[in-house]
């Protein structure tokens, strides 16, 4: 079952712009990732936010995490088109050993 | 540090058949995870372990699937009696710690079943 539910489903822009990807999740956690996925490759870990976190960079990168609306944001400034690929966010629920989960995923596709 | 390995990288069997991938986490990862995902789709959870122990199988699964993971190593996830219907990209990831922390994923088995 999935966790979570990220939208848009597919998001087509030029390069150079900015991508902005949502995700919304059910139950209370302990933190929220995000991973990024090429095309028939496995998934490669981007970001970590703890549910005590409101905002974290890294790089090109911006995570934002709303715990009370269950809901976070990926933000990837000045898009190149190597970040073609599909976006997961995944949640670890809040309360010892707990599977992580992983959302529907974003597509996105960065037109050079 | 040489990353987490899956094998084979493609599988394609018959129906009926019974398939057996093997993974092996990054050598101090305690915690090793099977997810399956169909195209589209995100990771769905299988099954994880802490060590040698197997702490949550998915109710989606079936009696059909099993996952083994002797003395805390490599894990191996069997499928038996397969149908098309389990024609996935099967992917491992394994983290460190106590839990909750980043997923090192291998690059996963893709099995098509004929």
């Amino acid at each position: 079952s999935q966790q979570g539910e990220e939208d848009p489903q597919a998001l087509s822009i030029q390069e150079g712009e900015n991508a902005t990807m949502n995700c919304s999740y059910k139950t209370s956690i302990n933190n929220l990732q995000w991973y990024r996925q090429n095309s028939g490759r496995g998934l490669v870990h981007l970001i970590l936010i703890r549910s005590n976190e409101r905002e974290k960079h890294s790089g090109r990168l911006r995570v934002t995490l709303d715990t009370s609306k269950k809901s976070s944001s990926l933000l990837i400034t000045a898009s190149r088109a190597a970040d073609t690929a599909s976006y997961f966010c995944a949640t670890a629920p809040s309360g010892g050993y707990q599977k992580v989960t992983f959302g529907t995923g974003t597509k996105l596709q960065v037109i050079p | 540090d040489t990353g987490v390995s899956q094998d084979p990288r493609h599988k394609i069997t018959k129906r009926g058949q019974n398939v057996t991938f093997r993974c092996d986490p990054i050598s101090e990862h305690n915690r090793l995870y099977w997810y399956r995902q169909t195209l589209g789709q995100g990771p769905e959870f299988l099954t994880y372990f802490q060590n040698e122990a197997q702490l949550e199988k998915s109710r989606l699964l079936s009696d059909r699937f099993s996952a083994e993971r002797p003395k805390g190593s490599f894990s191996t996830l069997e499928i038996q009696r397969t149908e098309q219907g389990d024609s996935a990209m099967y992917l491992c990831a394994s983290s460190f710690g106590a839990g909750n922390e980043k997923l090192f994923f291998g690059s996963g088995t893709q099995l098509s079943v004929l």
